[in-house]
């Protein structure tokens, strides 16, 4: 079992839409969970960046986390198209060392 | 402020041979780490640098290596090419919040 799943999509959505994307993960001494987005040829970027459980918004853009079902989740409100990209979960605990899912593709069609 | 720069963006090698691929990180950051991404694998970790000692290690084999320089510039080495070393490899600083910053990449094409 991998440590961090992800569903690859892609997913589809038109604009205005909101978009939930998903991480499960199976290492309860997970931490700090991140959100990525990665443009096409381009290295992924820090998008969301939460510690342990509950919400947290950054304008369109809301990360949760749930501990108690590892399980963590990005919404983003009134989607965009500029928003398609790859979004990646990833997460560290304290040995440092960064675990990632493998990416959702998501296409925001205007 | 410059972000991490990896030179070069493509490269094209045939089988057998070896590659080294530069990475320089954000001005002040001392951890500089290594990544292997595919389509099928995404993400793989290679290896950590912090202030020039390999500190993690990803399940790769030894034809991949890595050293980092007391300017915190980062290189890694693949020797004795194979196709499926075929990938864009991504570094990534760290200061001293949890979150990386990535370069875009090298993108490998091995024929």
């Amino acid at each position: 079992q991998k440590e961090v799943e992800q569903d690859p999509g892609p997913l589809s959505v038109p604009e205005g839409a909101i978009v939930s994307l998903n991480c499960t993960y199976s290492n309860s001494a997970f931490q700090y969970f991140m959100w990525y987005r990665q443009y096409s040829r381009k290295g992924p970027e820090l998008l969301m960046y939460t510690y342990s459980s509950g919400n947290k918004e950054d304008g369109r853009f809301t990360a949760q986390v749930d501990k108690s079902s590892k399980y963590i989740s990005l919404f983003i409100r009134d989607s965009q198209p500029s928003d398609s990209a790859t979004y990646l979960c990833a997460m560290i605990h304290t040995g440092n060392q960064f675990y990632f899912g493998t990416g959702t593709s998501l296409t925001v069609i205007p | 402020k410059a972000g991490v720069t990896q030179t070069p963006r493509y490269l094209i090698k045939t089988r057998g041979q070896q590659v080294t691929l530069s990475c320089s990180p954000i001005s002040g950051h001392r951890s500089v780490s290594w990544y292997q991404q595919t389509p099928g694998q995404g993400l793989q970790f290679l290896f950590e640098y912090f202030s020039e000692t390999q500190r993690n290690k990803g399940n790769f084999p030894g034809r991949f290596s890595g050293r980092q320089f007391s300017n915190s510039r980062s290189e890694m080495n693949v020797s004795t090419l194979e196709l499926g070393d075929s990938a864009l490899y991504l570094c990534a600083s760290r200061g001293t919040n949890y979150g990386y910053t990535f370069g875009s990449g090298t993108r490998l094409t091995v024929v």
